[in-house]
């Protein structure tokens, strides 16, 4: 299994609902991280796991909640969001952090309406 | 600050000849790059990468060549298929503190390959 899967590809959700993002991987990569990408632009990072435990936050809104219940899963837990959060988000994985090839999954394309 | 730059927003090529996109980089700290195919709505692929201790990696019909003095890499796919046409985003792992947690991408360029 070279996969990194997500669920939904789609999310429609209005600003004051809570949905969740998932992530999963089964390549024994022990970093996970999560990229928010709009349109036109590149992947930029939101968060980083490094053996389950969070090794990056690039100062992303508390409205976005990552979370890591194992080695095999990341969640993003999606709440008040804005408009302006619209955006595919990337799940990625590599096998450890630092100078090595992170896979990407196919993304969620999040509207928020 | 854009540390990695893929001054080409645009390549169009006709189908068998070689592409070539270019990628510069301001930090001399990276010390891992890598090139990736993106399709519209889809998550990137990984292509190839190489380390700053080589200055070529070649992949089938991919070859990605680095210059450190230059900071400047470039990737080069010969022969072009119109199957190739996609944005390729250049990224950088390495530079500063903790910065080997963090892939840096390029703006990207979008390839077209004309039958």
């Amino acid at each position: 299994d070279t996969e990194v899967t997500q669920t939904p590809k789609h999310l429609v959700m209005g600003m004051t609902n809570k949905k969740s993002l998932k992530c999963e991987q089964h390549m024994g990569h022990r970093a996970m991280y999560w990229y928010k990408q709009k349109a036109k632009k590149p992947p930029e990072l939101m968060f980083v796991y490094s053996y389950e435990k969070l090794s990056i936050n690039e100062s992303v809104p508390s409205r976005f909640s990552p979370e890591c219940p194992n080695s095999s899963l990341l969640n993003l837990h999606l709440h008040a969001l804005q408009p302006e959060d619209s955006a595919l988000y990337l799940c990625a994985s590599s096998h450890f952090v630092g100078g090595n090839e992170q896979f990407f999954g196919p993304g969620t394309r999040l509207t928020v309406l | 600050d854009q540390q990695v730059k893929q001054n080409s927003p645009s390549l169009s090529v006709q189908e068998g000849r070689i592409s070539i996109l270019n990628c510069d980089y301001t930090n001399s700290m990276f010390d891992y790059f890598l090139w990736y195919k993106k399709y519209p709505a889809e998550g990137p692929t990984f292509l190839i990468s190489i380390s700053s201790i080589k200055d070529k990696n070649e992949d089938g019909r991919f070859t990605v060549f680095l210059n450190k003095s230059a900071k400047h890499l470039s990737l080069h796919i010969v022969p072009s298929q119109p199957g190739d046409s996609a944005v390729y985003f250049c990224a950088a792992l390495g530079g500063s503190q903790g910065g080997s947690e963090k892939l840096v991408f390029g703006k990207g360029t979008k390839l077209t390959v004309n039958p």
